[in-house]
């Protein structure tokens, strides 16, 4: 299953609303993670099953989707949200990652 | 604490092995499937294998399949991935990673540092 993120990367200020989407190849059902990844550490689930707040991440994440179209939004950009976001899809035993989006400032 | 430790990175010449391990702690390591994911200098995540909690279903992505791996020893609450034929395209940080996995989900909550593979003649 080919994940396709986009944008790829986008410039953005501190308290905007940003908003990454992640189109699966096939429908997913809600088999969706997203995963924030700063420089040179190893990521870090923020969602699962779509729109499921992973323990100890802040609510201006939040997930929405199914099927074949998932978004990740932040409502307010803090400065330590700036980093790669990836989406991966659970939904065959093979998973797969998207491209990542690099949020910068 | 959950922690995952991996280890056994270096650098090899094309063709040659490498097998990575990482050492888990803090969580009953027997109950849950794990996971390789790798990630090539500048470059975006690939999940590259899992073994599920009893070594019972064990998955590759395609381009490692028939050279990497992976396998487990529960006793030792440890994971490993065997590479073979190494190729160039192999060099990346490889991360162990611990999945969640719930009776209508999954994902990779807890991840190790990273241990360096390079692959250069």
């Amino acid at each position: 299953i080919q994940m396709t993120q986009s944008p790829s990367s986008l410039s953005a200020s501190v308290g905007d609303r940003v908003t990454i989407t992640c189109r699966p190849s096939q429908s997913i059902r809600t088999y969706l993670n997203w995963y924030q990844q700063k420089p040179g550490k190893a990521p870090k689930l923020l969602i699962y099953a779509a729109s499921s707040l992973q323990s100890g991440v802040p609510s201006r994440f939040s997930g929405t989707g199914s099927g074949t179209d998932f978004t990740l939004t932040i409502s307010s950009l803090q400065p330590e949200d700036f980093a790669t976001y990836y989406c991966q899809q659970s939904y065959s035993p093979r998973w797969t990652f998207g491209q990542g989006t690099k949020v910068e400032i | 604490e959950v922690q995952l430790v991996e280890s056994g990175g270096g650098l090899v010449k094309p063709g040659e092995s490498l097998r990575l391990s990482c050492a888990a702690s803090g969580f009953t390591f027997s109950s849950y499937s794990m996971n390789w994911v790798r990630q090539a200098p500048g470059k975006g995540l690939e999940w590259v294998s899992s073994v599920s909690s009893t070594s019972t279903y064990i998955y590759y992505t395609q381009s490692v399949k028939g050279r990497f791996t992976i396998s487990r020893d529960n006793a030792k609450n440890s994971l490993y991935l065997q590479m073979n034929s190494l190729r160039a395209e192999d060099t990346a940080v490889y991360y162990c990673a611990r999945d969640f996995q719930t009776y209508d989900t999954s994902g990779l909550d807890y991840w190790g540092q990273g241990t360096l593979v390079t692959v250069s003649s």
